[in-house]
């Protein structure tokens, strides 16, 4: 099945930063990665997902990256302000299973300082 | 997503007492996962329902823990006889097709079992 590594655990920046959580996966039949934001006793959100017919995919200051070679796809917040501070989720399905269950990292969470 | 209800919100129960969650997808939605989170950690897959079928239970306990999602209505994850490890927020996630369709998920039941 999938395994889903992601790293760092904690990130700290400074307000206008730029953040970058990475993950690794295993499974090469994995074809879309979701990454969803969870601020504290909140539900997760999705913030953006790639798949995997392409190599980058932006939206405002929120980008996806993803190397399907090396099996690592990395999310990049550029302009952080202090409501971006939250714990992200990477995640990836369990294409052994072919149920859309997510496999999620461990998390990252990133905090933005005024 | 803020179509996806989940009530209650808050569960407190005693050891050996049995939890009821319910979860009600999005319009439309017809796939339902079920998700635990436990304290300082990430989400882990339970379960994953279609209309009147479990498809995928990989992830719940044999013992105690069952989910179903009747025809009508919303879809129940059950916790009979629980214990403090039981302890946590549960998250239901809906999708109107199968696979890598976006999960939307629900704001959650934070079970405390004293």
């Amino acid at each position: 099945g999938e395994n889903v590594e992601q790293h760092p655990s904690t990130l700290s920046v400074q307000e206008g930063d730029s953040a970058v959580i990475k993950c690794t996966y295993s499974d090469s039949a994995s074809n879309y990665f979701p990454w969803y934001k969870q601020e504290l006793g909140k539900r997760p959100q999705l913030i953006i997902d790639i798949r995997s017919n392409v190599g980058e995919k932006k939206d405002q200051r929120i980008a996806v990256t993803l190397n399907k070679t090396a099996k690592h796809f990395s999310l990049h917040i550029t302009e952080t302000q202090p409501e971006d501070s939250a714990v992200y989720f990477c995640a990836a399905p369990d294409g052994s299973s072919n149920t859309g269950k997510l496999i999620f990292g461990q998390g990252t969470t990133l905090q933005v300082k005024p | 997503n803020a179509g996806v209800m989940q009530n209650p919100r808050h569960l407190v129960r005693r050891r050996g007492q049995e939890a009821r969650l319910r979860c009600s997808p999005m319009k439309g939605h017809s796939h339902v996962y079920w998700y635990r989170q436990l304290p300082e950690e990430g989400l882990k897959f339970m379960v994953y329902l279609q209309k009147e079928n479990i498809i995928d239970e990989s992830g719940m306990p044999k013992e105690r823990f069952s989910a179903e999602f009747p025809k009508e209505g919303p879809s129940i994850l059950r916790i009979q006889q629980v214990v403090r490890g039981d302890s946590a927020a549960y998250f239901c996630a809906t999708q109107f097709r199968s696979g890598t369709d976006t999960q939307y998920f629900g704001p959650g039941t934070r079970l405390t079992v004293l």
